[in-house]
């Protein structure tokens, strides 16, 4: 069993759809739990972190953390073209910058 | 604020040859991490570089070895390319090294075909 899975997509939306993007995983350890989108040709960015378990919103979108089931999520709100993207969730068990543990990205294409 | 730069953005080696991939770190950043993203992947952790130290390997055999300078930029150094090495080579700079200490900051890598 992989340490991080992710549906690597392709996942197609119109546009102001809510997206829901899901990864589960087996490391008990994990503490850090993030969300980076990656643009065709770049290097992958970080929208968001959460430390631990529960939410956090930062505008459109929403990161949910369940540690119980292993289960983390991130949703979009409104979703525009320019959302399009690779979404990679990531995990590291020490610190944010250290060891990250990627999923394989799903892609996302918001139609216009 | 300049971000994180790598070169060459692109190359094409032949199985067996050494290649020698660059980063710049961020601007104030001290530790510089690697990672491999072969398509259709996430990033893999190679490793992870502190004030020229290593300072974590991923699962990646010793042919893949590195360097950090007294200006936090960095060299990776890959022996005996094969075939599987093709890959999106990243870079990433981050501050400090204790506690949380931020986010990563990825350049936008070095693509390697190996042939």
């Amino acid at each position: 069993q992989k340490e991080v899975e992710q549906d690597p997509g392709p996942l197609s939306v119109p546009e102001g759809a809510i997206v829901s993007l899901n990864c589960t995983y087996s490391n008990s350890a994990f503490q850090y739990f993030m969300w980076y989108r990656q643009y065709s040709r770049k290097g992958p960015e970080l929208l968001m972190y959460t430390y631990s378990s529960g939410n956090k919103e930062d505008g459109r979108f929403t990161a949910q953390v369940d540690k119980s089931s292993k289960y983390i999520s991130l949703f979009i709100r409104d979703s525009q073209p320019s959302d399009s993207a690779t979404y990679l969730c990531a995990m590291s068990a020490r610190r944010r910058d250290d060891k990250i543990i990627f999923g394989k990205g799903t892609r996302l294409h918001i139609l216009p | 604020e300049t971000g994180v730069t790598q070169s060459p953005t692109h190359l094409i080696k032949t199985r067996g040859q050494q290649v020698t991939l660059r980063c710049s770190s961020q601007s104030g950043h001290n530790t510089v991490s690697w990672y491999q993203q072969a398509l259709g992947q996430g990033p893999q952790f190679i490793f992870q570089y502190y004030r020229e130290e290593e300072n974590g390997r991923g699962n990646f055999p010793p042919r893949f070895s590195g360097l950090q300078f007294p200006n936090y930029s960095s060299e990776l150094n890959v022996n005996a390319l094969e075939l599987d090495d093709s890959a999106l080579y990243l870079c990433a700079s981050s501050l400090g090294h204790r506690g949380d200490t931020g986010e990563l900051f990825f350049g936008e890598g070095s693509r390697l075909t190996v042939l």
